[in-house]
């Protein structure tokens, strides 16, 4: 257990729809980060907050939005669902702004739109 | 911006060990090199870390030469349930962005 929790663990939606993923961070955590396995694929690199602050943004569509909020619970949102925003998305976090930190991963939100 | 480059895939047989060598020219001199495993579904998970010469805890070694131009990863008499998707990270750029390559596959055959 990495002390990451994400919920839902899965999700099963329609095209069109709107859809929101939580975060809990590990217990001290400050650094979140969110990311997308497609099915056979790499982790896609989405948005990393730290203490609630926007720190770097990789390939997140604009139909994608996340936030951290002040207990540091972090939330990503979809909108507009596609078929091909059916993925594994997961968030990790760490204690410190440095990547040069251990992360650690919970375990995914598995999303199939349909 | 810092970028990993390491083979698609490996095979191995049980029992022996394995070593995945990472490329990665541009690294800064302040980042580190960090290895993480991946099981089909499940998050990736921390295996190692360092920033020169070897390091070695109970699951792997990691050898970094002076240059720190490339990294190995070192697992020792490998088993079936070692089969994963090893990553090999650092830093991307600017915008410090902890980003994955693509990987290496990993199968322990019996």
């Amino acid at each position: 257990d990495s002390g990451v929790t994400q919920t839902p663990k899965h999700l099963i939606t329609a095209t069109g729809q709107r859809v929101t993923l939580r975060c809990s961070p590990r217990s001290g955590d400050l650094s979140v980060y969110w990311y997308q396995q497609s099915l056979d694929q790499g982790l896609q690199f989405l948005i990393q907050y730290y203490n609630g602050e926007e720190r770097a943004k990789g390939n997140i569509l604009e139909r994608f939005s996340a936030q951290q909020f002040p207990d540091l619970h972090s939330e990503l949102n979809l909108s507009s669902l596609e078929l091909g925003d059916s993925a594994l998305y997961f968030c990790a976090s760490s204690a410190f702004r440095t990547e040069n930190t251990e992360a650690f991963f919970g375990q995914g939100t598995r999303l199939t739109v349909v | 911006l810092a970028k990993t480059t390491q083979p698609i895939s490996m095979d191995s047989y049980e029992g022996q060990e394995v070593n995945i060598t990472c490329s990665h020219n541009n690294i800064a001199t302040n980042d580190y090199i960090t290895w993480y495993q991946q099981f089909p579904s499940q998050g990736p998970r921390f295996i190692i870390q360092g920033y020169k010469t070897k390091v070695t805890n109970e699951v792997a070694s990691l050898f970094i030469p002076a240059d720190r131009k490339s990294s190995t990863l070192s697992l020792p008499r490998v088993s079936l349930s070692d089969t994963a998707v090893y990553y090999c990270l650092s830093p991307s750029g600017s915008a410090r962005q902890l980003t994955f390559g693509s990987g290496t596959q990993l199968t322990v055959l019996p």
